[in-house]
């Protein structure tokens, strides 16, 4: 089975400090995503990753940059936290060329006090 | 215009009936189409993969109609445990997603 791990499920900060969330996969897949998910909006694509130090900016990638490092290890990054980026967090990670299913972590619920 | 589009519910079926749900989507090179399953204060979890004529997998069937644009899912002899949001979801550009805001369903005894 395809696991998806997240460094927190909750986490609260406060308004101007940076945040760090981390994803982590454990099948080898190229593709990494990370979302938010608002009551009402659904999911949204922040910004996704097919390769190791490379990103594309998602629909919504304003207030937060990633890091990809190492192939299995995806990391969100909010440089100042605001209280509209008080949200579920999710990471998705994927790898089929023919079946590009996204598999997702466990969500971190983050407060932005 | 949502690119993909679901009616959001609520569905409040009892147990054993049999409800369908239908998802539009406005992307025409969409490829890939898929069901996922979310709990309350879950992730998603994939459900099924839509495949080009449908595909059935026990109480569930999920229907693709390209010339319409739109997937279906209906589940039969509903459970209780079927209570959660359904999320219908085509590729778009590259190895994105795009994920419909659900539909919520709950199963009364």
């Amino acid at each position: 089975d395809v696991k998806v791990t997240q460094s927190s499920r909750y986490l609260v900060k406060r308004t101007g400090e940076k945040v760090f969330l981390e994803c982590v996969q454990d099948m080898d897949h190229e593709n990494m995503f990370w979302y938010r998910q608002d009551p009402g909006l659904g999911l949204r694509l922040i910004y996704f990753s097919y390769d190791v130090k490379m990103k594309e900016k998602g629909d919504i990638p304003e207030g937060y940059s990633v890091s990809r490092e190492k192939k299995e290890r995806f990391s969100l990054i909010l440089e100042s936290a605001s209280t509209n980026q008080t949200s579920m967090y999710l990471c998705a990670s994927g790898g089929s060329v023919a079946y590009n299913e996204q598999f997702f972590g466990p969500g971190t619920r983050l407060t932005v006090l | 215009r949502k690119e993909v589009e679901q009616d959001p519910g609520p569905f409040n079926v009892p147990e054993g009936a049999t409800v369908a749900f239908n998802c539009t989507y406005s992307n025409s090179a969409s490829q890939s189409f898929f069901w996922y399953r979310q709990d309350c204060r879950k992730e998603p979890k994939l459900l099924m993969s839509v495949y080009s004529s449908g595909n059935e997998d026990g109480r569930f069937t999920a229907q693709l109609n390209r010339a319409s644009q739109y997937i279906s899912l209906l589940i039969r002899d509903s459970k209780l445990s079927d209570s959660a949001t359904y999320l219908c979801v085509a590729d778009g550009s590259a190895r994105q997603l795009t994920f419909g805001s659900g539909t919520q369903l709950t199963v009364l005894p």
